[in-house]
C-alpha cells in the first residue's frame, strides 16, 4: 500500500517570502503520479501543480514549483513571493498508474497561513 | 466553465430523516466523485461514477445511496445517518476516469447530523 507523509501539520510565512512544504510517500511501483492540492477555507479544493513520476524535470506553475526526488522518494512544494490568498490547507497527494483518478492517497495535509 | 455545483451548502438533519446532497456540472465530466472530509482532514473517496455507471463503492455504509440521473447530476441519499457522519461531503468530477484526468472540487455540503 502506498503512505503519503507530510511532516509539517502547520506553517506560516510573510507576504512576498517563500516557504517550502514537505511531502515524502513510499510506494514500492515506479509509475505514478503526484500533485498538490490547496484547499482554502471555506472554498473548493483545487489541483495547484502535477507531477509525472517519469518526468525528470520539477513541474512549475507561475508562483509554484516542486522539488521531485524520486530516490528519496520526495515531493516538496515552494511558493514563492507568497499572497495572502495562499492561505489554505495543502495537500500533497500520489496515485499509481492505470488507477481511477479517484482513488489517490493523500496526505494528512499543512496548513500554510500567509501573514501580513 | 470549471465549476462544480453543490447544494444544500449546510444541512442539519435527525438521525430518523431522510435528506439528499445534489451535485451538478456542466463541462462534459463522464466521471463524477462522492467524498468524505472531516474537519483539517483530507478527502476520503466514498463512490465513483464512470459513465453514470457505479464503477467503485468503498465499502460505504447502506444508509448512502449513491445516484446519478444523467451525466451532470449526482446525487447522495443520505438515510438513518450517525452523528458520526458529520462531515463536509465532497463531490468532483473529471473528463474521464484515467488517474491522468484532472479532478475538479465543488465547495462541499456541510452536513451535521443531531
Amino acid at each position: 500500500a502506498q503512505t503519503v507523509t507530510q511532516s509539517q501539520p502547520e506553517m506560516s510565512v510573510q507576504e512576498a517570502e517563500t516557504v517550502t512544504l514537505s511531502c515524502t510517500y513510499d510506494t514500492s511501483e515506479n509509475n505514478y503520479y503526484l500533485f498538490w492540492y490547496k484547499q482554502p477555507p471555506s472554498r473548493q479544493m483545487i489541483l495547484v501543480i502535477r507531477q509525472e513520476a517519469y518526468k525528470q524535470q520539477n513541474a512549475t506553475e507561475n508562483r509554484f514549483s516542486v522539488n521531485f526526488q524520486k530516490a528519496a522518494k520526495s515531493f516538496s512544494l515552494k511558493i514563492s513571493d507568497s499572497q495572502l490568498g495562499d492561505t489554505a490547507m495543502y495537500f500533497c497527494a500520489f496515485i499509481l498508474s492505470n488507477t481511477n483518478a479517484g482513488k489517490s492517497t493523500f496526505g494528512d495535509g499543512t496548513t500554510l497561513t500567509v501573514k501580513p | 466553465d470549471t465549476e462544480v455545483t453543490q447544494t444544500p451548502k449546510h444541512l442539519v438533519m435527525g438521525m430518523t430523516n431522510k435528506k439528499s446532497l445534489k451535485c451538478e456540472q456542466h463541462m462534459g465530466h463522464r466521471a463524477m466523485y462522492w467524498y468524505k472530509q472531516k474537519a483539517k482532514k483530507p478527502p476520503e473517496l466514498m463512490f465513483v461514477y464512470s459513465y453514470e455507471k457505479l464503477s467503485i463503492n468503498e465499502s460505504v455504509p447502506s444508509r448512502f445511496s449513491p445516484e446519478c440521473p444523467n451525466s451532470s447530476l449526482l446525487n447522495l441519499h443520505l438515510h438513518a445517518l450517525q452523528p458520526e457522519d458529520s462531515a463536509l461531503y465532497l463531490c468532483a468530477s473529471s473528463q474521464g476516469h484515467s488517474e491522468r484526468n484532472t479532478i475538479y472540487f465543488g465547495e462541499g455540503s456541510w452536513l451535521t447530523v443531531v
